[in-house]
């Protein structure tokens, strides 16, 4: 079955601490991971995707096929980051662009 | 660009009664997407629709149905509403399968 584990519903640091957030897969093939993150009453916007390698507002993301995972991270946390963020797969077969979510964490950046 | 809009924000509907969302989107986007958003689950997704005329089932399409008549547009419609369908719903677009997704900004639907 294909699916998106975030086990933490909410994470709470401090600013200038390191952040992880989780996200763990089930998924038979290659995978193809996002992160989107949803800021206080905006809608939710793609913030980075395995494939780019890319680093976006600070943020990395390195997909782990041996442990199935996509954690999210970022060395120094700013209040600004505080947000829900989604770790998304996309499944089904390959023509369709369906994204089956994870349950989504609220990061609290405190100050 | 106005991107997706949703119409309309809010709502507020009694057991029984029926609506229809409205998703625009002005990107000339091929795929569209309807998600329901509840506390602790996610979004899931609920219909999809990867080009005009046609549309597809998703995770959780009971009690649902859409249309794509319009590329432009992708309607979700409830036709008999039910306290469980009270959520958060967003639709999506995107140019084509695994490109980004650009999201609405939701409609929030209370049943009674």
């Amino acid at each position: 079955a294909q699916r998106v584990t975030q086990p933490e519903k909410l994470l709470s640091v401090f600013k200038g601490a390191p952040v992880e957030l989780k996200c763990n897969y089930s998924y038979s093939g290659s995978p193809e991971l996002f992160w989107y993150v949803q800021y206080s009453r905006q809608r939710l916007q793609l913030l980075l995707r395995h494939i780019s390698r890319e680093s976006i507002k600070g943020f990395t993301a390195d997909l782990n096929k041996g442990e199935t995972s996509f954690h999210l991270k970022k060395p120094f946390a700013q209040e600004e980051d505080s947000a829900m963020y989604y770790c998304a797969l996309k499944g089904g077969s390959s023509n369709t662009g369906k994204l089956i979510f994870g349950q989504g964490t609220t990061l609290q950046v405190k100050p | 660009n106005a991107g997706v809009t949703q119409t309309p924000k809010f709502r507020v509907l009694k057991t029984g009664q029926s609506m229809t969302l409205l998703c625009a989107q002005d990107m000339n986007h091929e795929y569209m997407y309807w998600y329901r958003q509840d506390p602790g689950m996610g979004l899931r997704l609920i219909h999809y629709s990867v080009g005009e005329g046609t549309t597809a089932k998703g995770e959780v399409p009971d009690g649902y149905n859409v249309s794509r008549l319009k590329k432009q547009n992708f309607l979700l419609g409830l036709e008999s509403a039910a306290p469980s369908q009270t959520s958060v719903y967003f639709c999506a677009s995107s140019r084509s399968q695994g490109r980004e997704q650009y999201f609405g900004p939701g409609t929030r639907l209370t049943v009674t």
